[in-house]
């Protein structure tokens, strides 16, 4: 099952505003990522994230690992109607079997 | 470039019938998944296979579910018989190494069972 737990687990914002959400797990990761998923899609990675402590960017996006290596942050900035959709963070560990895990996703609704 | 490729995007079936589900990676990509996606729900992995091996099919429920890729390329994922709770979309991925996460979808192919 879900080893992962994000929040909020829905999200209704306004054009513009900033949005944050995050992700927590009781084991220890090794890469964490983060993935959108459109209706009717696949998920598409958004950001990698391979270092305890580490902040990426991509665009308007900002994701963090954690320093503990238990949890994950995304942040957008500005929101576009385009951003809407379902937000996973996923974890893989490197010890054992190197299973990429997911979250239950975060549904980011965009009032114009 | 190519993207992974799945067939059929639908398929509505009733209980205890067969289906099959058939994935085209992306080219060069070695590793290959198999993923439930329930509805709002993450993907979890069914089968993962590194070329033609199946590496990790702990979580393939194997009284009814199989899977092959035999030529370490396309793979077919099967479910005999349906059952209603089968209901969900199946989505394959792929990726050049199986170490870091980054992985490829297709669009998935959405199962309704009657």
């Amino acid at each position: 099952g879900q080893q992962l737990n994000q929040s909020p687990q829905s999200m209704f914002i306004q054009e513009g505003e900033d949005v944050s959400m995050n992700c927590t797990s009781s084991s220890i990761f090794n890469t964490w990522l983060w993935y959108k998923q459109d209706p009717g899609e696949g998920p598409v990675l958004l950001i990698a994230l391979y270092k305890a402590g580490e902040l990426t960017s991509n665009g308007r996006l900002t994701a963090q690992f954690g320093i503990t290596r238990k949890d994950s942050f995304l942040n957008i900035s500005a929101s576009i109607p385009s951003d809407v959709g379902i937000y996973f963070c996923a974890g893989q560990k490197i010890q054992g079997a190197q299973k990429l895990v997911f979250g239950q996703g975060t549904r980011l609704t965009i009032n114009p | 470039e190519a993207g992974v490729v799945q067939s059929p995007r639908y398929k509505i079936i009733e209980k205890k019938q067969p289906v099959a589900f058939w994935c085209n990676p992306i080219s060069g990509h070695n590793t290959l998944y198999w993923y439930l996606q329930n509805l709002g729900q993450g993907p979890e992995l069914l089968i993962r296979y590194e070329n033609e091996e199946a590496v990790d099919d702990s979580q393939l429920p194997k009284d009814r579910f199989s899977a092959e890729r035999l030529k370490g390329v396309d793979s077919t994922l099967k479910i005999q018989p349906a059952e209603l709770g089968d209901s969900a979309v199946y989505l394959c991925a792929s990726s050049q190494t199986s170490s870091f996460g980054e992985l490829f979808f297709g669009e998935g192919s959405r199962l309704t069972v009657l």
